[in-house]
């Protein structure tokens, strides 16, 4: 079925610094979201992007974080500067449509910051 | 806003018996329920979804059925199998956002 990619798969960090976490959605999908899951606990929702804007966005998405996808190439979540918190797997999702329409997860990114 | 119930953290079974996880939703919109299986170390992947009123929606020998009324999409499964072993999160969508439950864990012993 569609795929959806995530680079890299870890990543190691020392707070304070920036960090790209990179989204290679399914090719044809319009709608693109960002999910943060601590380890084995709730996914959950950050932000979703369409037509090159975010849509909404969770207390979670801080003022820290942001994302672009520019020129229809990667769908990227920024996070500058990092703290001890973001530490977690962070999802990309993608979709054709909005609402009932099925999200595809890539497979996470998981973020440790020292 | 809305919000996902998820009763049972952990669950934990021998193979061959039949399954219950429960989810109740709140939402002041129509609401299309989702089911949501995350293995270990992978994405989640679609289990099943919904949003007819007491009809039932089956996949991979999973069921479940939308209850308006009572505002459950409880998931079922007759007789579980070690490779059933997986977070399930139980999920509502409106427009463009899910909002996921807090997830229960089970796991199927031989």
């Amino acid at each position: 079925g569609p795929k959806v990619l995530q680079i890299p798969s870890h990543q190691i960090i020392d707070m304070g610094q920036m960090v790209t976490l990179n989204c290679d959605p399914v090719s044809n999908h319009l709608y693109f979201y960002w999910y943060k899951q601590i380890l084995g606990q709730q996914m959950e929702f950050l932000v979703n992007f369409y037509n090159g804007k975010v849509m909404e966005k969770s207390k979670l998405f801080k003022d820290q974080f942001s994302v672009e996808r520019p020129d229809g190439s990667y769908f990227t979540l920024k996070i500058q500067p990092t703290a001890l918190e973001d530490s977690a797997v962070y999802f990309c999702a993608s979709s054709l449509g909005g609402g009932s329409y099925e999200q595809y997860f890539g497979p996470g990114t998981r973020l440790t910051v020292l | 806003g809305d919000s996902v119930t998820q009763t049972e953290g952990l669950v934990t079974l021998t193979k061959g018996l039949p399954v219950m996880l429960n989810c109740t939703y709140q939402t002041t919109y129509s609401p299309f329920l989702f089911w949501y299986v995350q293995h270990l170390n992978e994405a989640p992947k679609l289990l099943l979804k919904s949003s007819t009123d007491n009809k039932r929606t089956e996949h991979q020998g999973f069921y479940a059925t939308l209850h308006k009324s009572s505002s459950s999409f409880h998931l079922q499964k007759s007789s579980v199998q070690l490779s059933d072993s997986a977070l399930y999160f139980c999920a509502l969508t409106r427009n463009e956002k899910i909002t996921f439950g807090a997830g229960t864990k089970l796991t199927i012993k031989p």
